[in-house]
């Protein structure tokens, strides 16, 4: 079945490192793809979106690309402040079929030092 | 603000007991999903319904079910509570269709004792 994985955490940064959350998918037909913002105690916000391949999502200086030939959405950031303290969760939507609900991967939380 | 609401935010019960919690989607949203949160297995869909109908099943227990009613809120019904079932529950809703954006409440945290 469709399925995501992401890189293990927890990662922590200094501010104004660069971030890389890697995400790799499995899926049939062609998934849009999602990453998801969780801020502790809160519910899940959406970070950016790809519907295709090659489609470059962005956001608050969050970036990632849809790449098919690697069936992989990494997200990116190039200066990271605390306030981005977090868990990041990649997702998709399937996409024959597709109802819409969202299959996540595990989430990786992130933690930036000043 | 997503606009989409819970109650309770937390729920505290014993092994064996019957929960519902609710939820209240964005104005002017048909689909409502349902999402569990927990340690050991993530974040997984539960159920959707749109317009009132149940539209998708994931990995919903038997013991657990949902509905949707006319005015578009929803309640999840968890009973012969255990206490691998102590998680946090996330509804969203969206427009309905493919892709459009789900925005989540804050969440119902359930404990079972």
């Amino acid at each position: 079945g469709d399925s995501v994985t992401q890189m293990e955490g927890p990662v922590t940064l200094s501010e104004e490192a660069f971030l890389t959350i890697n995400c790799t998918y499995t899926a049939t037909g062609y998934p849009s793809l999602f990453w998801y913002v969780q801020y502790p105690g809160e519910g899940l916000q959406l970070l950016l979106k790809a519907t295709k391949a090659d489609d470059k999502g962005s956001n608050k200086g969050f970036e990632a690309t849809y790449r098919k030939e690697t069936t992989s959405f990494h997200l990116e950031k190039g200066s990271v402040q605390v306030s981005d303290s977090a868990v990041y969760f990649c997702a998709l939507t399937h996409g024959s079929g597709n109802t819409g609900k969202l299959i996540f991967g595990q989430g990786t939380t992130l933690q930036v030092k000043p | 603000d997503s606009g989409v609401t819970q109650t309770p935010k937390h729920l505290i019960t014993a092994t064996g007991q019957r929960v519902t919690l609710r939820c209240s989607p964005r104005s002017g949203d048909l689909s409502v999903y349902w999402y569990q949160q927990s340690l050991d297995q993530g974040l997984q869909f539960l159920i959707q319904y749109y317009n009132g109908e149940e539209r998708a099943k994931g990995n919903i227990l038997e013991r657990f079910s949902a509905q949707q009613f006319p005015d578009l809120h929803s309640e999840l019904n968890l009973s012969s509570l255990e206490l691998g079932d102590s998680a946090l529950y996330f509804c969203a809703s969206s427009l309905g269709g493919l892709n459009n954006e789900q925005f989540f409440g804050p969440g119902t945290r359930l404990t079972v004792l």
